[in-house]
């Protein structure tokens, strides 16, 4: 079964200490990954596209990291504007269909 | 900004009414989907458009009702709902639908709207 799994649940930090958040995957001919961030009440944010083992992407704070079994989000020297829920998708298919499966999230708080 | 609009952004109604939900995209996509979340679950796909045509349906109760006009905008009709549906529904939109050939590219990313809020009394 397709399954797509984001540990931790929750995360609390300290402004400047940096950690990493997961992303695990178990699908068929994996597509893409794709990390977003969501903020309280609003749609997600797109963040990283990442498509093969390997593949590293960044931005400010913010680097992705892919393997053939999952995915990290490593945050450097967090800022409390980092705070917001971070959600991993995969895209999955082989042919003409696909389909995309979230993960349920990990809560980042960052405190000043 | 997204170039993803949804209206209304807040809607509470009863299990009888009638309503319908409008997304509009302004940045010349050609794929709209449409999303539940739910409180502590990971969003739920609902429906995929690819120019204008419905290629994915999860299994979405009929009391759900896509509609797509035009590669701009796609709506969701809502009847006879039950209180179980209350959640925000997030519409997206990307350049390409995925599982098109094609090199791997941004094309596929999704772009969502802010969401609406349902509340079902």
């Amino acid at each position: 079964e397709d399954q797509v799994t984001q540990s931790p649940e929750a995360l609390r930090l300290q402004e400047g200490e940096s950690s990493s958040l997961n992303c695990s995957y178990t699908v068929s001919g994996l597509r893409g990954l794709f990390w977003y961030r969501q903020d309280p009440g609003k749609g997600p944010e797109f963040l990283f596209t990442l498509y093969s083992a390997g593949e590293e992407k960044e931005k400010e704070r913010l680097k992705a990291t892919l393997t053939k079994k999952e995915s990290f989000l490593h945050i450097t020297a967090p800022k409390p504007e980092d705070s917001a829920t971070y959600l991993c998708a995969v895209q999955a298919g082989m042919g003409g269909g696909f389909k995309t499966i979230f993960g349920a999230g990990t809560r980042l708080f960052v405190k000043a | 900004e997204t170039g993803v609009t949804q209206t209304p952004r807040h809607l509470v109604m009863g299990m009888t009414n009638k309503k319908s939900l409008k997304c509009e995209q302004h940045l010349g996509h050609n794929a709209m989907y449409w999303y539940k979340q739910s409180a502590k679950k990971p969003l739920e796909l609902m429906f995929v458009y690819s120019l204008e045509e419905r290629v994915e349906n999860n299994s979405v109760p009929s009391r759900f009702s896509p509609e797509c006009p035009n590669s701009s905008h796609l709506f969701l009709h809502l009847h006879t709902l039950q209180p179980e549906d209350s959640a925000l529904y997030l519409c997206a939109s990307s350049q390409e639908l995925a599982g098109v050939p094609s090199q791997p590219s941004y094309q596929e990313t999704q772009y969502f709207g802010p969401g609406t809020r349902l509340l079902v009394l």
